[in-house]
């Protein structure tokens, strides 16, 4: 089944600076790629979300860059602030429309 | 539209005791998930449903069932429930076709602990 990495497990940066998330997975079949937030005490929540025909989304401060050749896809915070500390997950489905497998988790902590 | 509602927020179990985790969605979607959430180790599937009467195994499945006899409605069973099986319980939904994967939609979670 799908595999889905994700590093760091926790971030630490300073107000203003830039974060980066990022998941490796397995199989060359996924096909859609996630990031969710999710605030302390809440469900998680979409952020964004890239297909696999798509190398890069942007949404204000918010990207995603999809590296299909490697496997691998990451999240991009610029301009961080402390309302974006949170634990973001990434995911990715085995292939098509197969549930979710979900990251680890990384925990971003903005440093005002 | 309330999203998706769990009830309740939060339960203590004794060993062997059984519970019905609720989860209502209110969005008409077809899909509906249950994950289970411990420290440091993400979200993990236990079953899922594409539509009612249909459900099916996620990663996770062993000690739980569930049942979606309406589009609304995805209760998760703990039947003898175990130590492990202290966790924080997620419900999602989301409106997916057959060959494409979309926004999931989760509930505010349900924090379980077994003694």
């Amino acid at each position: 089944g799908e595999n889905v990495e994700q590093h760091p497990s926790t971030l630490s940066v300073q107000e203003g600076d830039s974060a980066v998330i990022k998941c490796t997975y397995s199989d060359s079949a996924s096909n859609y790629f996630p990031w969710y937030k999710q605030e302390l005490g809440k469900g998680p929540q979409l952020i964004i979300d890239i297909r696999s025909n798509v190398g890069e989304k942007k949404d204000q401060r918010i990207a995603v860059t999809l590296n299909k050749t490697a496997k691998h896809f990451s999240l991009h915070i610029t301009e961080t602030q402390p309302e974006d500390s949170a634990v973001y997950f990434c995911a990715a489905p085995f292939s098509g429309n197969t549930p979710l497998v979900f990251g680890k988790g990384t925990r971003l902590s903005v440093i005002a | 539209n309330a999203g998706v509602t769990q009830t309740p927020k939060f339960r203590i179990l004794k060993i062997g005791q059984s519970m019905t985790l609720q989860c209502t969605q209110d969005m008409n979607h077809n899909y509906m998930y249950w994950y289970r959430q411990d420290p440091g180790m993400g979200l993990k599937l236990i079953y899922y449903s594409v539509g009612a009467g249909i459900t099916d195994k996620g990663e996770v499945p062993n000690g739980y069932n569930v049942s979606r006899s309406t589009t609304e409605d995805f209760p998760l069973r703990l039947e003898l429930a175990a130590p492990s099986q202290t966790s924080v319980y997620f419900c999602a939904s989301s409106y997916s076709s057959t060959a494409v994967n979309t926004e999931q939609y989760f509930g505010p979670g349900t924090r379980l602990t077994v003694t």
